[in-house]
């Protein structure tokens, strides 16, 4: 059982917006920086938002997070089939003194 | 474009050790913190280990804290994970993992593809 808990599963229709959501605890989210994750197919993990809402170069401007309290979203908007992956967030944890990812959610887009 | 490869792989038994290793290029190695990720097949990621760029701050999953030991060698550029006492659970996908910046406390902003271990009799 992950410590950061994310939806199973997500889906939208193409153009649409969705929001994955991620749940924390003050040890982690609550006092460090989110990350969010893709993971297309037999791909290896790609980083798609750090520090809460912060996008790599290269990563669409429909890719945005944000992060209250103890808990982060993705948002995806103008959803597109190439999105269709699995999408995980991390955080520090200060208990555990180590990275803790959420259980991952699997976007469809129908 | 920065690039991790991954050996050292395969199959083993319960029990025994395996040693990985990641090549990493084209970006200043000792410049960054490094990691492994671990990913059973068709499940979520696991973060198992990270060093800092100089070795100074280690940090390890309990799952495998006191049977696996990462290191590093910043001259030949490459990161290590020396696993013992393998188990049946340790059976995953190890992703070489590059870190944002120093310290273990920050974004993996590069990833290798991964070298499959499998731990069975």
């Amino acid at each position: 059982q992950s410590v950061l808990t994310q939806p199973p599963s997500a889906s939208g229709t193409p153009g649409q917006r969705v929001t994955i959501s991620c749940s924390g605890s003050s040890s982690n989210i609550g006092d460090n920086y989110v990350y969010w994750y893709q993971q297309l197919p037999g791909m290896a993990p790609k980083l798609l938002i750090y520090r809460n809402n912060q996008r790599p170069s290269g990563v669409p401007d429909r890719f945005s997070g944000s992060k209250s309290g103890t808990s982060a979203s993705l948002a995806i908007s103008g959803l597109r089939s190439e999105d269709e992956a699995d999408y995980y967030c991390a955080a520090w944890d200060d208990s555990l003194s180590g990275v803790i990812f959420g259980g991952g959610t699997e976007l469809t887009v129908l | 474009e920065v690039q991790l490869v991954e050996s050292g792989g395969g199959l083993v038994q319960p029990g025994r050790s395996l040693r990985l290793s990641c090549a990493a290029s084209r970006f200043t190695f000792d410049d960054y913190a490094m990691h492994w990720v671990r990913q059973v097949p068709g499940k979520g990621l696991e973060w198992v280990s990270g060093i800092t760029w100089n070795s100074g701050n280690i940090g390890y999953a309990d799952s495998v804290k006191g049977r696996f030991t990462i290191s590093r060698d910043n001259a030949k550029s490459s990161l290590y994970l020396q696993m013992n006492s393998l188990r049946a659970e340790d059976t995953a996908f190890y992703y070489c993992v590059k870190g944002y910046g120093q310290w273990l406390v920050s974004a993996f902003d590069c990833w290798g593809q991964g070298t499959l271990v499998t731990v069975s009799s």
